[in-house]
């Protein structure tokens, strides 16, 4: 399993951007997949779900309505677009594989990308 | 929403020595539909992704040492460790679930060598 993200980067408050994770080595479609962010020497925080077929997506209430989690099973990605971004929202921030067991335990993860929100 | 809380949140232990954290979730996590505790327990270490120890509160992730033990029910949850590793120090995060699809973590509780 590889899960490798992109996108991250500096952006003034109020922007967007649109995050990538790009996932191998496994059938991509069959699982549910997660965003899961950590603020700079801060704990886990998970921000978004989405289900093997997008029928069910979850959101933490800080992001909704300004994030939007979607996926291509064609192309194995997952995306985070992210708009109306604030300075709280800056993180590393990480894609996770569901378990073939339970979509809401994450047994594969990327090594992040960085997101940085100041002016 | 469930809030999950962790205690202490850090804790220093000889090597070699039993190392326990507790995560205590605000509603009960456990299903009356299969009898299961939607709780799951992860490690990371420094400067790396969390890795996947344990889930349904006390089943091992493949690959992981028998010296990490979970239990608990309900709504009270312990992860221990029986004999402390130096590879072992890393922050430990309790997640639960239950209510999908939100999931919440614990706060962390990070895990020394005395």
């Amino acid at each position: 399993v590889q899960l490798v993200e992109s996108g991250g980067g500096l952006v003034q408050p109020g922007r967007s951007l649109r995050l990538t994770c790009a996932a191998s080595g496994f059938t991509f479609d069959d699982y549910a997949m997660h965003w899961v962010r950590q603020a700079p020497g801060k704990g886990l925080e998970w921000v978004s779900s989405i289900t093997w077929n997008s029928r069910s997506i979850g959101y933490v209430d800080s992001v909704k309505g300004r994030f939007t989690i979607s996926r291509d099973n064609a192309t194995n990605s997952l995306y985070l677009q992210m708009n109306g971004l604030r300075p709280d929202d800056t993180a590393l921030y990480y894609c996770a594989k569901g378990s073939v067991i339970v979509a809401g335990v994450f047994d594969s993860w990327g090594q992040g990308t960085l997101v940085t929100v100041s002016s | 929403d469930i809030v999950m809380t962790q205690s202490p949140d850090s804790l220093a232990v000889s090597l070699g020595a039993r190392a326990t954290i507790n995560c205590k979730s605000s509603q009960s996590v456990l299903s009356r539909y299969n009898n299961n505790n939607y709780l799951a327990w992860y490690q990371q270490k420094p400067g790396q992704p969390p890795k996947l120890l344990i889930y349904w509160a006390y089943t091992r992730e493949s690959g992981v040492p028998d010296r990490f033990t979970g239990s608990g029910s309900g709504t009270d949850f312990t992860l221990t460790i029986s004999s402390l590793q130096a590879e072992d120090v890393a922050v430990y995060y309790c997640q639960q679930y239950y209510s999908t699809p939100i999931f919440t973590f614990g706060p962390g509780t990070k895990v020394d060598i005395k």
